[in-house]
Protein backbone atom coordinates (compact mmCIF):
# COMPACT_ATOMS: atom_id res chain seq x y z
CA UNK A 1 0.00 0.00 0.00
CA UNK A 2 0.92 3.11 -1.04
CA UNK A 3 2.12 5.89 2.17
CA UNK A 4 0.52 9.04 2.91
CA UNK A 5 1.43 11.78 0.45
CA UNK A 6 1.75 15.31 1.15
CA UNK A 7 2.08 18.11 -1.34
CA UNK A 8 4.23 20.23 -1.56
CA UNK A 9 6.46 19.23 0.43
CA UNK A 10 8.57 22.87 0.80
CA UNK A 11 6.90 26.59 0.33
CA UNK A 12 7.65 29.79 0.87
CA UNK A 13 5.07 32.58 1.06
CA UNK A 14 4.80 35.93 2.61
CA UNK A 15 2.75 37.66 5.08
CA UNK A 16 -0.83 37.79 4.21
CA UNK A 17 -0.65 35.68 1.58
CA UNK A 18 -2.70 32.28 1.75
CA UNK A 19 -2.16 28.32 1.50
CA UNK A 20 -3.29 25.57 0.71
CA UNK A 21 -1.74 22.19 1.44
CA UNK A 22 -2.94 18.88 -0.18
CA UNK A 23 -3.07 15.25 1.47
CA UNK A 24 -3.57 11.77 0.33
CA UNK A 25 -4.39 9.11 2.82
CA UNK A 26 -3.81 5.83 2.29
CA UNK A 27 -6.33 3.79 0.47
CA UNK A 28 -9.46 2.59 2.82
CA UNK A 29 -8.45 5.19 5.56
CA UNK A 30 -11.53 7.43 6.19
CA UNK A 31 -9.97 9.77 8.79
CA UNK A 32 -7.55 12.36 7.81
CA UNK A 33 -6.19 14.46 10.67
CA UNK A 34 -4.07 17.36 10.09
CA UNK A 35 -0.83 18.47 12.58
CA UNK A 36 0.91 21.64 13.32
CA UNK A 37 4.82 20.85 14.66
CA UNK A 38 6.66 23.89 15.56
CA UNK A 39 10.07 23.88 17.83
CA UNK A 40 8.51 25.84 20.56
CA UNK A 41 5.06 24.69 20.70
CA UNK A 42 5.72 20.71 19.59
CA UNK A 43 3.12 18.57 18.29
CA UNK A 44 -0.41 20.61 17.98
CA UNK A 45 -3.84 19.32 16.93
CA UNK A 46 -5.58 21.19 13.97
CA UNK A 47 -8.73 19.06 13.36
CA UNK A 48 -9.61 15.95 11.85
CA UNK A 49 -12.00 14.88 8.82
CA UNK A 50 -14.04 12.01 8.42
CA UNK A 51 -16.46 11.28 5.27
CA UNK A 52 -16.03 14.88 4.38
CA UNK A 53 -17.08 16.07 7.67
CA UNK A 54 -14.68 17.77 10.01
CA UNK A 55 -15.66 15.86 12.93
CA UNK A 56 -12.97 17.37 15.91
CA UNK A 57 -10.85 20.95 16.29
CA UNK A 58 -8.30 21.84 17.90
CA UNK A 59 -7.49 25.75 19.43
CA UNK A 60 -6.88 27.33 16.25
CA UNK A 61 -7.92 30.73 15.16
CA UNK A 62 -10.71 30.13 11.67
CA UNK A 63 -7.39 31.35 9.60
CA UNK A 64 -6.90 27.89 9.56
CA UNK A 65 -9.22 25.32 7.93
CA UNK A 66 -9.46 22.26 6.09
CA UNK A 67 -11.84 19.47 3.75
CA UNK A 68 -11.95 16.97 3.08
CA UNK A 69 -13.53 15.18 -0.41
CA UNK A 70 -15.30 12.04 -1.45
CA UNK A 71 -11.74 9.86 -2.58
CA UNK A 72 -10.48 11.01 1.54
CA UNK A 73 -8.33 13.34 0.20
CA UNK A 74 -8.00 16.28 2.01
CA UNK A 75 -7.04 20.05 1.83
CA UNK A 76 -5.88 22.63 4.44
CA UNK A 77 -5.93 26.48 4.03
CA UNK A 78 -4.39 28.95 5.86
CA UNK A 79 -5.38 32.40 5.26
CA UNK A 80 -3.52 35.97 5.85
CA UNK A 81 -0.65 33.94 6.71
CA UNK A 82 1.54 35.12 9.77
CA UNK A 83 5.37 35.03 10.51
CA UNK A 84 3.69 32.55 13.65
CA UNK A 85 2.59 30.20 11.08
CA UNK A 86 5.73 28.74 9.92
CA UNK A 87 6.05 25.06 10.79
CA UNK A 88 6.21 21.71 9.06
CA UNK A 89 2.35 20.88 8.82
CA UNK A 90 1.81 16.86 8.82
CA UNK A 91 -1.44 15.05 7.39
CA UNK A 92 -1.94 11.43 9.27
CA UNK A 93 -4.94 9.01 8.19
CA UNK A 94 -6.11 5.96 10.10
CA UNK A 95 -8.64 3.55 9.44
CA UNK A 96 -11.70 4.77 11.80
CA UNK A 97 -10.62 7.78 14.17
CA UNK A 98 -7.88 9.22 15.88
CA UNK A 99 -8.18 6.17 18.62
CA UNK A 100 -6.39 4.27 15.86
CA UNK A 101 -2.50 4.09 14.79
CA UNK A 102 -2.35 6.86 12.53
CA UNK A 103 -0.19 6.95 9.51
CA UNK A 104 1.73 10.07 9.16
CA UNK A 105 2.99 11.74 6.36
CA UNK A 106 6.28 13.24 5.58
CA UNK A 107 5.11 16.68 5.63
CA UNK A 108 5.09 20.12 4.45
CA UNK A 109 7.65 22.80 5.41
CA UNK A 110 5.88 25.71 5.48
CA UNK A 111 7.85 29.21 5.41
CA UNK A 112 6.33 32.29 6.12
CA UNK A 113 8.61 35.48 5.33
CA UNK B 1 -1.59 24.28 26.80
CA UNK B 2 -2.96 21.16 26.36
CA UNK B 3 0.17 19.12 25.66
CA UNK B 4 1.67 16.04 28.03
CA UNK B 5 4.46 16.44 29.56
CA UNK B 6 6.97 13.84 29.08
CA UNK B 7 10.56 13.21 30.76
CA UNK B 8 13.65 13.30 30.25
CA UNK B 9 13.56 15.88 27.64
CA UNK B 10 16.60 14.00 26.58
CA UNK B 11 18.37 11.07 27.18
CA UNK B 12 21.97 9.82 25.93
CA UNK B 13 22.65 6.28 26.70
CA UNK B 14 25.30 3.52 25.63
CA UNK B 15 24.18 1.27 22.80
CA UNK B 16 22.83 -2.09 24.18
CA UNK B 17 21.34 -0.16 27.35
CA UNK B 18 18.20 0.43 28.14
CA UNK B 19 16.08 3.26 28.10
CA UNK B 20 13.01 4.61 29.49
CA UNK B 21 10.90 7.53 29.35
CA UNK B 22 7.99 8.68 30.46
CA UNK B 23 4.95 11.18 30.16
CA UNK B 24 2.01 12.46 31.88
CA UNK B 25 -1.45 14.01 31.22
CA UNK B 26 -4.20 15.99 32.44
CA UNK B 27 -7.37 14.47 32.06
CA UNK B 28 -8.72 11.18 31.65
CA UNK B 29 -8.37 8.95 28.41
CA UNK B 30 -9.65 6.71 25.89
CA UNK B 31 -5.95 5.58 24.67
CA UNK B 32 -2.41 6.60 24.60
CA UNK B 33 -0.29 5.81 21.67
CA UNK B 34 3.82 6.16 21.18
CA UNK B 35 5.38 7.52 18.23
CA UNK B 36 8.82 7.87 17.12
CA UNK B 37 10.08 10.94 14.77
CA UNK B 38 13.49 10.95 12.85
CA UNK B 39 14.81 12.82 10.25
CA UNK B 40 15.03 9.86 8.00
CA UNK B 41 11.25 8.35 8.74
CA UNK B 42 9.29 10.86 10.10
CA UNK B 43 6.82 10.03 12.57
CA UNK B 44 5.68 6.34 13.09
CA UNK B 45 3.22 4.57 15.09
CA UNK B 46 4.89 2.50 17.51
CA UNK B 47 2.34 0.85 20.46
CA UNK B 48 -1.43 2.09 21.75
CA UNK B 49 -2.41 0.76 24.67
CA UNK B 50 -6.09 1.50 25.88
CA UNK B 51 -7.17 2.88 29.12
CA UNK B 52 -8.32 -0.24 30.19
CA UNK B 53 -4.76 -2.33 29.43
CA UNK B 54 -2.19 -1.49 32.45
CA UNK B 55 0.90 -3.17 30.17
CA UNK B 56 1.52 -4.04 26.52
CA UNK B 57 4.31 -5.07 24.37
CA UNK B 58 6.10 -4.97 21.38
CA UNK B 59 9.06 -6.77 20.41
CA UNK B 60 11.40 -4.45 22.12
CA UNK B 61 9.04 -2.17 23.59
CA UNK B 62 7.35 -2.28 26.78
CA UNK B 63 4.35 0.31 27.71
CA UNK B 64 3.00 1.07 31.03
CA UNK B 65 -0.16 2.76 31.22
CA UNK B 66 -1.23 4.44 35.07
CA UNK B 67 -4.68 5.54 35.10
CA UNK B 68 -4.48 6.76 38.82
CA UNK B 69 -1.16 8.64 38.16
CA UNK B 70 -2.58 9.22 35.01
CA UNK B 71 1.10 8.48 33.69
CA UNK B 72 2.29 5.92 30.63
CA UNK B 73 6.28 4.93 29.99
CA UNK B 74 7.90 3.61 27.16
CA UNK B 75 10.80 1.20 27.87
CA UNK B 76 13.17 -0.11 24.98
CA UNK B 77 15.52 -2.67 25.65
CA UNK B 78 19.05 -3.15 24.79
CA UNK B 79 18.76 -0.26 22.82
CA UNK B 80 20.71 0.07 19.31
CA UNK B 81 21.96 2.87 17.06
CA UNK B 82 18.95 3.07 15.11
CA UNK B 83 16.86 4.06 18.24
CA UNK B 84 17.72 7.30 17.73
CA UNK B 85 14.84 9.54 17.46
CA UNK B 86 12.43 12.04 19.30
CA UNK B 87 9.49 10.13 21.39
CA UNK B 88 6.28 11.18 21.75
CA UNK B 89 3.06 10.13 23.90
CA UNK B 90 -0.14 11.03 22.19
CA UNK B 91 -3.49 10.97 24.61
CA UNK B 92 -7.23 10.69 22.62
CA UNK B 93 -9.50 12.18 25.62
CA UNK B 94 -12.97 12.04 26.14
CA UNK B 95 -13.82 14.79 22.91
CA UNK B 96 -11.74 12.47 20.82
CA UNK B 97 -8.98 14.71 20.48
CA UNK B 98 -5.61 13.70 19.85
CA UNK B 99 -2.84 15.42 22.56
CA UNK B 100 0.53 15.15 22.06
CA UNK B 101 3.79 15.23 24.70
CA UNK B 102 7.00 17.27 23.71
CA UNK B 103 8.82 14.43 23.46
CA UNK B 104 11.91 13.07 24.36
CA UNK B 105 14.84 13.29 22.81
CA UNK B 106 17.04 9.89 22.45
CA UNK B 107 20.65 9.54 21.69
CA UNK B 108 22.02 6.00 21.69
CA UNK B 109 26.15 6.45 21.70
CA UNK B 110 27.73 3.78 19.95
Amino acid sequence: KAGVTQTPRYLIKTRGQQVTLSCSPISGHRSVSWYQQTPGQGLQFLFEYFSETQRNKGNFPGRFSGRQFSNSRSEMNVSTLELGDSALYLCASSLESLGYEQYFGPGTRLTVT
Amino acid sequence: SQQGEEDPQALSIQEGENATMNCSYKTSINNLQWYRQNSGRGLVHLILIRSNEREKHSGRLRVTLDTSKKSSSLLITASRAADTASYFCATENSNYQLIWGAGTKLIIKP
